[in-house]
Order: structure tokens, then sequence, then C-alpha cells
């Protein structure tokens, strides 16, 4: 079975500090992993995807995230925070197992960036 | 150009009332998506649909039934509603192969009265 655990619930950070979102998972065989943000009432919005190739993945508006099979994890890291980053963030997991898709998503993480 | 847009936005109605949620993708993909999203923010798949196939069933009441006219289209009709099915409903699409990276609608904030 594949799990997601998003460690801290809300996580706030100065704007221009490094923004660090973690994420673990469990499976047992390789996972596509996957970065989401989600501002207020909007729907998710794909930040940045693992799939097999470069451990270190670059996405969107700054963002990055590693993939540590050893750690079995796939931390979200920017830098410097802007105000604009404020959202929730959703880790994820699909595993194609058969020709069926398994998705499982974290429990998400709402970032907050003060001033 | 909207990729994925779902009507209504909003959805109140009474409990027992039967509703359907529309979602339309214009990207060409292969592969569309339900999501329910509670109201601590946890999102959980209801369904999938692969070329008009269900690929994907997860654990939900069979009052929910996933119709897919065509592959551009994948709408969800709701039975006999009741106050736990109050959420924001999203519906995505994605091309299953090498990435299965999803695109999601705005949501749909269904409240059950």
């Amino acid at each position: 079975a594949q799990s997601v655990t998003q460690l801290g619930s809300h996580v706030s950070v100065s704007e221009g500090a490094l923004v660090l979102l973690r994420c673990n998972y469990s499976s047992s065989v390789p996972p596509y992993l996957f970065w989401y943000v989600q501002y207020p009432n909007q729907g998710l919005q794909l930040l940045l995807k693992y799939t097999s190739a470069a451990t270190l993945v670059k996405g969107i508006n700054g963002f990055e995230a590693e993939f540590k099979k050893s750690e079995t994890s796939f931390h979200l890291t920017k830098p410097s925070a802007h105000m604009s980053d404020a959202a929730e963030y959703f880790c994820a997991v699909i595993l194609n197992s058969g020709g069926y898709q398994k998705v499982t998503f974290g429990t998400g993480t709402k970032l907050q960036v003060i001033p | 150009d909207t990729a994925v847009s779902q009507t209504p936005k909003y959805l109140v109605t009474q409990m027992g009332n039967d509703k359907s949620i529309k979602c339309e993708q214009n990207l060409g993909h292969d592969t569309m998506y339900w999501y329910k999203q509670d109201s601590k923010k946890f999102l959980k798949i209801m369904f999938s649909y692969n070329n008009k196939e269900l690929i994907i069933n997860e654990t939900v009441p069979n009052r929910f039934s996933p119709k897919s006219p065509d592959k551009a289209h994948l709408n969800l009709h709701i039975n006999s509603l009741e106050l736990g099915d109050s959420a924001v409903y999203f519906c995505a699409s994605g091309r299953a192969g090498s990435s299965y990276e999803q695109y999601f609608g705005p949501g749909t904030r269904l409240t059950v009265t």
C-alpha cells in the first residue's frame, strides 16, 4: 500500500526566507511524485513532478524538489519566499500497477508568508 | 481558453435531492478524475475514467455515479444527497502513460442543507 505524509499542516516563514515543505512517501514500486499548489478558492495547480529522470526537479515560481530514494522523501524548497507563495501545498503519489493508477494526496501544508 | 471547466461553481441543495456536476476538458487528455475535498482540505480521489472506462473506483457510496458521454466530459451524478456530501468537488484531467500529471478544474462547492 502507498501513503504520503506531509509533516506540518502549517508552516510560517518570513518574506525572503527559505521555504521547506516536507513530504515522505511509502511505496512498494517506484512512484511518480508531484507537488501541487492551491490558492484560496481555486483548483490545484501543478508545481513540479518527478518521473524517474533527474532527482532534482525544478518547477514553476522558483520551486524545486529533490527525490531521495534512501529517505523516501520529496521535499519542496524555494530559496526566497514571496508573499504570493502563501497557499496550500499538496504532495501526491501515483503508482501504475498493472495498468491501474493509484492516486494518493497528502493532507496538505498551509504556507504562511510573513512580511 | 479554460482547460478544465466545471459547472456549477456553487450548488446549494436540500437533503434527499439529486444533483449533477458537469466537467469538460479541452486538453485532449484521455483520463479524467473526480476528487472530493472536505472542510479540512483533505483531498480524496473518487473516480477516474480512461477512454470511457472506469479504471479507479474508490470506496465511495453508490449514490455517486460518474457519467462520461465522451473523452472530453466526465459528469458526476449524486443521488439522495446527505449532509456529509457537503464539500468541494474537483474535476481533473490527465494523460495516462508517461507522467500522470493532472490538471484541475476550479471546483464546485456543494452545500447540502
